[in-house]
């Protein structure tokens, strides 16, 4: 069974950096064709995808929010960070990593998500 | 990168209603659309993707049509739990998501 868990920072303040992390279990990162990503939902509003990973290290960003960016992963602990500088109130939201596997081009097991909120 | 457009944005619908949501792309996606539902307060769930392939575990009354740019979710015999907002998404070297359609009840 595959499951993720976002955790990080509840609250940080304006410019600050916001290092996320997505604990998983029922798969590997070492696995080809695997992948994790990291999409975000402002209250009320939409999904906005951000970044993924794949095995292999290749990744993709948002081409908006591409200069604040950055997605590792540590195969050994089971995680993928995701790492956003200079924070801004707009980016309140709350945050989900999910799993994709190619061949199928959804993500197709999410985590319950972890919301931030950027305030002074 | 390929835009989604959802529509309608927000719609009533009674149990045992077939809804329809549509989903129009900027560009050619070929059939690399999925759609999902999401509940207040839970993650998005994935219901269908290559454009109309059902994911495990999902009803029957969910289907999904189209391709390249015009994509369409079903649902027949609407369910009290199918009260919820639905998006469509595209995955390929670009991923977006659409606006989001919430059915609510009628």
């Amino acid at each position: 069974q595959i499951t993720l868990k976002e955790s990080g920072p509840t609250l940080v303040k304006p410019t600050q950096t916001l290092t996320l992390t997505c604990t998983f279990s029922g798969f590997s990162l070492t696995t080809p064709g695997v992948g994790v990503g990291w999409v975000r939902q402002p209250p009320g509003e939409a999904l906005e995808w951000l970044a993924h990973i794949y095995w292999d290290d290749d990744v993709y960003y948002s081409l908006p929010l591409k200069t604040r960016l950055t997605i590792t992963k540590d195969p050994p602990k089971n995680q993928v960070l995701l790492i956003m500088t200079n924070m801004d109130p707009v980016d309140t939201a709350t945050y989900f990593c999910a799993h994709r596997v190619l061949g199928k081009d959804a993500f197709d097991v999410w985590g319950q998500g972890t919301v931030v909120t950027v305030s002074s | 990168a390929a835009q989604l457009t959802q529509s309608p944005s927000s719609l009533s619908a009674s149990v045992g209603d077939r809804v329809t949501i549509t989903c129009r792309a900027s560009q050619d996606i070929s059939i690399s659309l999925a759609w999902y539902q999401q509940k207040s307060g839970e993650p998005p769930k994935l219901l269908i993707f290559d454009a109309s392939t059902l994911e495990s575990g999902v009803p029957s009354r969910f289907s999904g049509s189209g391709s390249g740019t015009d994509f369409t979710l079903t649902i027949t015999g609407l369910q009290p739990e199918d009260f919820a907002t639905y998006y469509c998404h595209v995955f390929k070297s670009y991923v977006a998501f659409g606006g989001g359609t919430k059915v609510e009840i009628k």
